[in-house]
């Protein structure tokens, strides 16, 4: 989607080694979203954001940070507790937390082990 | 809790056909309900919604979706399958006005419309 910039597109991660992914967004959208997608497992909600300075736990949080210091960005950190990193992951925006409008995905980051 | 299940990996259609992509859902009150597409090694891009009224939602790209609350189903049609709609579809499930906007996402179908 344009509007949403995700970097690197691919990224390798040596043994011990925190990452950061990066998701930056100008459509002014309130929430923001991380998700996992494996092969066949459809997608997974790491972290999520409704406001800036603010963010919780999705589904599978563990071995992950993020932080919301600007509206615009939400980077995720996939530290060295993430057993197995490997996976697509991808970053969404929604326009307001409540209400009907579909979510807006950049093009992911590949992330792999080294 | 809500849930999306996509009974099928994989559908398979020659172009010019009608193709259907089946999804049904489970929520604990009024549901939002999304389809998506993706292609390979890109994020998903939105294709069409149901939020209320007419069970029958057009979208983008000639695809559109049939609501049954009865039946819980929200399946995906288009009546002629172009060989540039071979890509992988989700479906998702937001419950209405709660739940921190987040949705859940159906585990995705293969769709191959062969020449």
């Amino acid at each position: 989607d344009g509007g949403i910039t995700q970097s690197p597109k691919y990224l390798f991660r040596k043994e011990g080694q925190n990452v950061t992914l990066s998701c930056e967004q100008n459509l002014n959208h309130d929430a923001m979203y991380w998700y996992r997608q494996d092969p066949g497992q459809g997608l997974r909600l790491i972290y999520y954001s409704q406001i800036v300075n603010d963010f919780q736990k999705g589904d599978i949080a563990e071995g992950y940070s993020v932080s919301r210091e600007k509206k615009e960005s939400f980077p995720l950190t996939v530290t060295s507790a993430q057993k197995n990193p490997t996976a697509f992951y991808l970053c969404a925006v929604q326009s307001r937390v409540e209400g009907n409008q579909p979510q807006h995905f950049g093009d992911g980051t590949r992330l792999s082990i080294l | 809790a809500q849930s999306v299940a996509q009974p099928e990996d994989q559908v398979n259609v020659a172009e010019g056909n009608p193709l259907t992509v089946k999804c049904t859902y489970s929520v604990s009150g009024n549901p939002y309900l999304f389809w998506y597409v993706q292609y390979p090694n890109r994020g998903l891009q939105f294709l069409l919604k149901y939020i209320t009224g007419d069970n029958l939602v057009k979208g983008s790209y000639g695809f559109e979706a049939e609501f049954n609350k009865s039946q819980t189903s929200f399946h995906l049609k288009k009546p002629s399958a172009l060989v540039s709609d071979s890509a992988l579809y989700f479906c998702a499930v937001r419950l209405f006005n709660t739940n921190a906007g987040k949705s859940t996402f159906g585990d995705g179908t293969t769709l191959t419309v062969k020449p």
